[in-house]
Protein backbone atom coordinates (compact mmCIF):
# COMPACT_ATOMS: atom_id res chain seq x y z
CA UNK A 1 0.00 0.00 0.00
CA UNK A 2 1.34 3.31 -0.78
CA UNK A 3 2.51 5.37 2.11
CA UNK A 4 1.82 9.05 2.47
CA UNK A 5 3.50 11.83 3.80
CA UNK A 6 1.69 14.94 5.13
CA UNK A 7 2.24 18.12 7.28
CA UNK A 8 1.56 17.35 11.20
CA UNK A 9 -0.53 20.68 11.49
CA UNK A 10 -0.89 24.31 10.07
CA UNK A 11 -2.57 27.21 10.54
CA UNK A 12 -4.76 29.63 8.68
CA UNK A 13 -7.03 32.92 9.07
CA UNK A 14 -10.31 32.82 7.43
CA UNK A 15 -10.77 33.80 4.49
CA UNK A 16 -7.08 32.86 2.99
CA UNK A 17 -6.89 29.76 0.26
CA UNK A 18 -5.31 26.71 2.21
CA UNK A 19 -2.89 24.07 0.46
CA UNK A 20 -2.29 20.74 2.32
CA UNK A 21 0.09 18.90 -0.03
CA UNK A 22 0.87 15.17 0.49
CA UNK A 23 3.26 12.99 -0.92
CA UNK A 24 2.81 9.55 -2.15
CA UNK A 25 6.39 8.89 -3.98
CA UNK A 26 5.30 4.95 -4.31
CA UNK A 27 1.69 5.24 -5.93
CA UNK A 28 0.93 2.32 -8.19
CA UNK A 29 -0.70 3.21 -11.94
CA UNK A 30 -4.24 1.71 -10.99
CA UNK A 31 -4.09 3.93 -7.10
CA UNK A 32 -6.81 6.93 -6.66
CA UNK A 33 -5.90 9.35 -4.22
CA UNK A 34 -8.78 10.59 -1.75
CA UNK A 35 -9.11 13.53 0.61
CA UNK A 36 -11.23 12.81 3.72
CA UNK A 37 -12.14 15.73 6.75
CA UNK A 38 -12.61 14.37 10.07
CA UNK A 39 -14.05 16.67 12.86
CA UNK A 40 -13.72 15.35 16.57
CA UNK A 41 -15.61 12.34 17.74
CA UNK A 42 -17.19 12.25 13.82
CA UNK A 43 -16.06 10.08 10.81
CA UNK A 44 -14.29 11.07 8.16
CA UNK A 45 -16.12 12.63 5.48
CA UNK A 46 -15.25 12.83 1.46
CA UNK A 47 -13.54 15.77 -0.19
CA UNK A 48 -12.56 14.58 -3.10
CA UNK A 49 -11.04 12.01 -5.40
CA UNK A 50 -8.94 12.37 -8.43
CA UNK A 51 -6.99 10.38 -10.58
CA UNK A 52 -4.47 12.84 -12.50
CA UNK A 53 -4.23 16.71 -13.28
CA UNK A 54 -6.59 18.69 -11.54
CA UNK A 55 -10.00 17.70 -10.21
CA UNK A 56 -12.56 20.20 -8.66
CA UNK A 57 -16.15 20.47 -6.60
CA UNK A 58 -17.92 22.55 -4.94
CA UNK A 59 -15.60 22.55 -2.07
CA UNK A 60 -12.14 21.81 -2.99
CA UNK A 61 -9.56 21.70 -5.54
CA UNK A 62 -7.03 18.73 -6.06
CA UNK A 63 -4.20 19.39 -8.29
CA UNK A 64 -1.76 16.49 -9.27
CA UNK A 65 1.15 16.61 -11.48
CA UNK A 66 2.00 14.47 -14.36
CA UNK A 67 4.12 12.19 -12.25
CA UNK A 68 1.43 11.18 -9.42
CA UNK A 69 4.05 11.43 -6.54
CA UNK A 70 2.17 14.11 -4.86
CA UNK A 71 -0.85 15.62 -4.56
CA UNK A 72 -2.40 19.37 -3.07
CA UNK A 73 -5.26 20.04 -1.79
CA UNK A 74 -6.75 23.41 -1.91
CA UNK A 75 -9.45 24.99 0.00
CA UNK A 76 -10.56 28.03 -1.16
CA UNK A 77 -11.22 30.92 1.37
CA UNK A 78 -11.47 28.69 4.85
CA UNK A 79 -13.87 29.66 7.49
CA UNK A 80 -13.49 28.75 11.45
CA UNK A 81 -15.83 25.20 10.67
CA UNK A 82 -12.83 24.25 8.19
CA UNK A 83 -10.69 23.51 11.44
CA UNK A 84 -10.39 19.76 11.53
CA UNK A 85 -8.38 16.89 10.20
CA UNK A 86 -7.44 16.04 6.92
CA UNK A 87 -6.01 12.91 5.54
CA UNK A 88 -4.66 12.41 2.23
CA UNK A 89 -5.26 8.53 0.87
CA UNK A 90 -4.13 7.05 -1.98
CA UNK A 91 -5.25 3.36 -2.91
CA UNK A 92 -6.77 0.72 -5.45
CA UNK A 93 -10.19 1.96 -6.24
CA UNK A 94 -11.12 -0.40 -8.70
CA UNK A 95 -11.55 -4.03 -8.22
CA UNK A 96 -12.10 -5.80 -4.73
CA UNK A 97 -10.05 -5.16 -1.25
CA UNK A 98 -9.93 -1.03 -1.85
CA UNK A 99 -7.69 -1.05 0.94
CA UNK A 100 -7.19 2.39 2.63
CA UNK A 101 -4.81 3.14 4.77
CA UNK A 102 -5.08 6.17 6.97
CA UNK A 103 -1.53 8.07 7.73
CA UNK A 104 -1.12 10.92 10.31
CA UNK A 105 -3.25 13.52 8.63
CA UNK A 106 -2.92 17.06 9.14
CA UNK A 107 -4.47 19.07 11.92
CA UNK A 108 -5.65 22.83 10.17
CA UNK A 109 -6.55 25.19 12.85
CA UNK A 110 -8.38 28.44 11.07
CA UNK A 111 -8.01 31.60 13.49
CA UNK A 112 -10.24 34.95 13.09
CA UNK B 1 -26.78 10.23 -1.93
CA UNK B 2 -23.90 7.67 -0.04
CA UNK B 3 -25.20 8.27 3.44
CA UNK B 4 -23.83 5.06 6.13
CA UNK B 5 -25.07 5.03 9.29
CA UNK B 6 -23.94 3.53 12.45
CA UNK B 7 -25.72 2.60 15.48
CA UNK B 8 -25.29 3.07 18.24
CA UNK B 9 -23.34 6.14 18.52
CA UNK B 10 -22.29 5.55 22.23
CA UNK B 11 -21.93 2.71 24.16
CA UNK B 12 -20.66 2.59 28.09
CA UNK B 13 -20.92 -1.06 29.94
CA UNK B 14 -19.35 -3.32 31.93
CA UNK B 15 -16.25 -5.46 31.27
CA UNK B 16 -17.16 -8.66 29.81
CA UNK B 17 -20.51 -7.64 27.96
CA UNK B 18 -20.55 -8.22 24.37
CA UNK B 19 -21.06 -5.40 22.06
CA UNK B 20 -22.59 -5.24 18.65
CA UNK B 21 -22.47 -2.02 16.57
CA UNK B 22 -24.00 -2.19 13.30
CA UNK B 23 -23.07 -0.87 10.10
CA UNK B 24 -25.49 0.66 6.93
CA UNK B 25 -25.94 1.99 3.95
CA UNK B 26 -28.71 4.10 3.54
CA UNK B 27 -29.09 4.43 -0.16
CA UNK B 28 -26.32 2.32 -1.67
CA UNK B 29 -25.88 -1.15 -2.06
CA UNK B 30 -22.29 -1.61 -0.42
CA UNK B 31 -20.12 -4.91 -1.56
CA UNK B 32 -17.50 -3.77 0.55
CA UNK B 33 -17.39 -2.76 4.19
CA UNK B 34 -14.54 -1.48 6.28
CA UNK B 35 -14.37 -1.65 9.76
CA UNK B 36 -11.68 1.01 11.63
CA UNK B 37 -10.52 1.70 14.83
CA UNK B 38 -9.08 4.85 15.70
CA UNK B 39 -7.59 6.12 19.59
CA UNK B 40 -7.51 9.52 20.59
CA UNK B 41 -4.99 11.71 18.95
CA UNK B 42 -4.34 9.19 16.70
CA UNK B 43 -5.46 8.27 13.26
CA UNK B 44 -7.77 5.74 11.90
CA UNK B 45 -6.21 1.99 12.05
CA UNK B 46 -8.11 -0.26 9.55
CA UNK B 47 -9.75 -3.52 11.48
CA UNK B 48 -10.99 -5.79 8.61
CA UNK B 49 -12.61 -5.40 5.09
CA UNK B 50 -16.09 -7.04 5.21
CA UNK B 51 -17.54 -8.62 1.81
CA UNK B 52 -20.97 -9.40 1.80
CA UNK B 53 -22.01 -13.15 1.83
CA UNK B 54 -18.54 -14.07 2.80
CA UNK B 55 -15.88 -14.00 5.83
CA UNK B 56 -14.16 -10.91 6.97
CA UNK B 57 -10.50 -10.25 6.25
CA UNK B 58 -8.77 -8.80 9.25
CA UNK B 59 -5.82 -6.78 9.36
CA UNK B 60 -2.55 -8.10 10.83
CA UNK B 61 -2.73 -8.31 14.80
CA UNK B 62 -6.10 -8.08 15.03
CA UNK B 63 -8.39 -10.65 16.82
CA UNK B 64 -10.83 -12.37 14.62
CA UNK B 65 -12.53 -14.42 17.45
CA UNK B 66 -12.72 -11.10 19.27
CA UNK B 67 -14.20 -9.21 16.64
CA UNK B 68 -16.79 -10.85 14.69
CA UNK B 69 -17.77 -9.21 11.88
CA UNK B 70 -20.39 -10.37 9.72
CA UNK B 71 -22.02 -9.25 6.47
CA UNK B 72 -25.11 -10.73 5.77
CA UNK B 73 -27.08 -8.07 2.73
CA UNK B 74 -25.70 -5.56 0.61
CA UNK B 75 -26.45 -2.95 3.29
CA UNK B 76 -26.18 -4.42 6.14
CA UNK B 77 -22.64 -5.05 8.33
CA UNK B 78 -21.78 -5.72 12.19
CA UNK B 79 -19.09 -5.55 14.43
CA UNK B 80 -19.12 -7.53 17.64
CA UNK B 81 -16.59 -7.01 20.35
CA UNK B 82 -16.93 -10.27 21.71
CA UNK B 83 -16.04 -10.12 26.34
CA UNK B 84 -14.93 -6.37 25.99
CA UNK B 85 -12.36 -5.29 28.22
CA UNK B 86 -11.51 -1.80 29.11
CA UNK B 87 -8.64 -1.80 26.83
CA UNK B 88 -11.38 -2.08 23.65
CA UNK B 89 -12.58 1.17 24.57
CA UNK B 90 -12.11 3.36 21.76
CA UNK B 91 -13.57 5.29 18.86
CA UNK B 92 -15.00 2.39 15.94
CA UNK B 93 -16.04 3.73 12.54
CA UNK B 94 -17.36 1.82 9.38
CA UNK B 95 -17.41 2.65 6.16
CA UNK B 96 -19.14 1.63 2.62
CA UNK B 97 -18.49 1.63 -0.79
CA UNK B 98 -20.85 0.61 -4.00
CA UNK B 99 -19.11 0.11 -6.54
CA UNK B 100 -15.76 0.37 -8.13
CA UNK B 101 -14.34 3.91 -8.77
CA UNK B 102 -16.23 5.31 -6.19
CA UNK B 103 -14.88 6.52 -3.00
CA UNK B 104 -15.32 4.78 0.70
CA UNK B 105 -17.87 6.78 2.23
CA UNK B 106 -17.99 6.71 6.61
CA UNK B 107 -20.41 6.31 9.40
CA UNK B 108 -20.85 8.59 12.22
CA UNK B 109 -18.47 6.06 14.59
CA UNK B 110 -19.61 4.29 17.65
CA UNK B 111 -17.42 5.78 20.80
CA UNK B 112 -17.38 2.16 23.05
CA UNK B 113 -16.39 2.69 26.65
CA UNK B 114 -15.60 -0.33 28.63
CA UNK B 115 -15.73 -0.20 32.96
Amino acid sequence: LAKTTQPISMDSYEGQEVNITCSHNNIATNDYITWYQQFPSQGPRFIIQGYKTKVTNEVASLFIPADRKSSTLSLPRVSLSDTAVYYCLVGLTSGGGNKLTFGTGTQLKVEL
Amino acid sequence: GAVVSQHPSRVICKSGTSVKIECRSLDFQATTMFWYRQFPKQSLMLMATSNEGSKATYEQGVEKDKFLINHASLTLSTLTVTSAHPEDSSFYICSARDQTNQPQHFGDGTRLSIL
